[in-house]
């Protein structure tokens, strides 16, 4: 069964480096996401993608994030100088159609600001 | 702001009952609604979606009240594997989806 993969899956960092985290969406996959979820709070939306452009982005998703697609299989969401309130769980998420059909996350990447 | 409410719980139940969770959204606009199960520190996976007609999957049960602006999630016989947390969540007219702060089940044996 395809699988959306997210890697590194744990990445501990110092506060103000840069961190890029890599997710693999579904290959037939058009549309691609990026949420976020601190500890013990709710999953929250960051960016939506589709045809190599931003579609949506949440207040949340500044200056200081960035999201690419550097190839036909990689979707890539970077933060230039991270804070410890970035600390959280990034899923990525990719869906066939955009409208009323499941979004398939990946494991999740835990980034540890420190 | 748009919110999508749920009992935090935890609802202790034992094997074999029959347990109910509730949310409630606040934008009218919203035309998809869907159940995610979430174990602990892994990713949202989708249970169901949810319709104005209500629908079943096996002990699973679905339904969605628009006039109330509440989405329920109704599970028979339950089994220890069960235990997670429930995550109700609306799908917006930019189709990003809105998350619960969900619902944890435990069921014991």
């Amino acid at each position: 069964e395809p699988e959306v993969t997210q890697t590194p899956s744990h990445q501990v960092t110092q506060m103000g480096q840069e961190v890029i985290l890599r997710c693999v969406p579904i290959s037939n996959h058009l549309y691609f996401y990026w949420y976020r979820q601190i500890l013990g709070q709710k999953v929250e939306f960051l960016v939506s993608f589709y045809n190599n452009e931003i579609s949506e982005k949440s207040e949340i998703f500044d200056d200081q994030f960035s999201v690419e697609r550097p190839d036909g299989s990689n979707f890539t969401l970077k933060i230039r100088s991270t804070k410890l309130e970035d600390s959280a769980m990034y899923f990525c998420a990719s869906s066939e159609l955009v409208e009323d059909n499941e979004q398939f996350f990946g494991p999740g990447t835990r980034l540890t600001v420190l | 702001r748009k919110e999508v409410e749920q009992d935090p719980g935890p609802f202790n139940v034992p094997e074999g009952a029959t347990v109910a969770f509730n949310c409630t959204y606040s934008n009218s606009a919203s035309q998809s609604f869907f159940w995610y199960r979430q174990d602990c520190r892994k990713e949202p996976k989708l249970l169901m979606s949810v319709y104005s007609s209500g629908n079943e999957d096996g002990r699973f049960t679905a339904q969605l009240n628009r006039a109330s602006q509440y989405i329920s999630l109704l599970i028979r016989d339950s089994k220890l594997s069960d235990s997670a947390t429930y995550l109700c969540v609306e799908m917006d007219s930019s189709y990003k989806l809105i998350f619960g702060s969900g619902t944890r089940l435990l069921v014991r044996p």
